[in-house]
C-alpha cells in the first residue's frame, strides 16, 4: 500500500544548486500536484497535471519546473534554489470523475523538507 | 480567481470543550468541492470530508460536524467534546478547474 511515495525526505542545498524531487503514485490517478507549506501560509500550489502529458502551473510556479514523466511519476526540479524556497514540499494525486472533473480527495506523500542555504 | 480564508490562526481550547473552525470561500464557479483536512503532528495530510457545491446540508461524522453556508460562502468545522488527540492544523479547501486551493490553516491545540 505505497500510494504516493517522494524522494528524497531530506536535502540540503545551496544556494544557487539544482535538484529535482521526485514522487510516484501506484493508484493510477490521473491528477498529481506539487504544494509547498510554509509556516503561516499553508498548502501553496505549485504546479498540476491534469492528465499525462498535461502540466500547468499554480500559484507560485517561479523557480520551479515540473515533468510528467508517465502516469504515475510527476517530478518537480529547482533549477537555481534559492532561500526562498527552503520549505515542505508535499506531492499529491487524485483520481479524475468521469467528464474530466476531479474528485478532489488528494492523497499525500508525505512531504519533503528542502532547506536552502 | 479562488481564495479560501481561514482567519483563525490559533485556537487553544480545553479538552471536551466544543470548538468552531471558520473557512471562508471565494469562488466564480458554479460547481465546485470543498474540502477539510488535518495535518496532526506527524506531518501527513489526512483527508476528512468532501463536499458538493450542491449540496447544503449539514454532515455529522462522529464528534466531527460541517454546516455549508452557500449564502456566506462559508464551510465551517465544528468538534464536540473536544479531545487531546484532535490537536492539529486543519485545512479548508476549495477545488473548482480540475485543482485544489487551500486556506492558510488554523492551528488547533486541545489542552487536557
Amino acid at each position: 500500500n505505497a500510494g504516493v511515495t517522494q524522494t528524497p525526505k531530506f536535502q540540503v542545498l545551496k544556494t544557487g544548486q539544482s535538484m529535482t524531487l521526485q514522487c510516484a503514485q501506484d493508484m493510477n490517478h490521473n491528477s498529481m500536484y506539487w504544494y509547498r507549506q510554509d509556516p503561516g501560509m499553508g498548502l501553496r500550489l505549485i504546479y498540476y497535471s491534469a492528465s499525462e502529458g498535461t502540466t500547468d502551473k499554480g500559484e507560485v510556479p517561479n523557480g520551479y519546473n515540473v515533468s510528467r514523466l508517465n502516469k504515475r511519476e510527476f517530478s518537480l526540479r529547482l533549477e537555481s534554489a534559492a532561500p526562498s524556497q527552503t520549505s515542505v514540499y508535499f506531492c499529491a494525486s487524485s483520481e479524475a470523475l468521469a467528464g474530466g472533473a476531479n474528485t478532489g480527495e488528494l492523497f499525500f506523500g508525505e512531504g519533503s523538507r528542502l532547506t536552502v542555504l | 480567481a479562488q481564495k479560501v480564508t481561514q482567519a483563525q490562526t490559533e485556537i487553544s481550547v480545553v479538552e471536551k470543550e466544543d470548538v468552531t473552525l471558520d473557512c471562508v470561500y471565494e469562488t466564480r464557479d458554479t460547481t465546485y468541492y470543498l474540502f477539510w483536512y488535518k495535518q496532526p503532528p506527524s506531518g501527513e495530510l489526512v483527508f476528512l470530508i468532501r463536499r458538493n457545491s450542491f449540496d447544503e446540508q449539514n454532515e455529522i461524522s462522529g464528534r466531527y460536524s460541517w454546516n455549508f453556508q452557500k449564502s456566506t460562502s462559508s464551510f465551517n468545522f465544528t468538534i464536540t467534546a473536544s479531545q487531546v488527540v484532535d490537536s492539529a492544523v486543519y485545512f479548508c479547501a476549495l477545488e473548482g478547474a480540475q485543482k485544489l486551493v487551500f486556506g492558510q490553516g488554523t492551528r488547533l491545540t486541545i489542552n487536557p
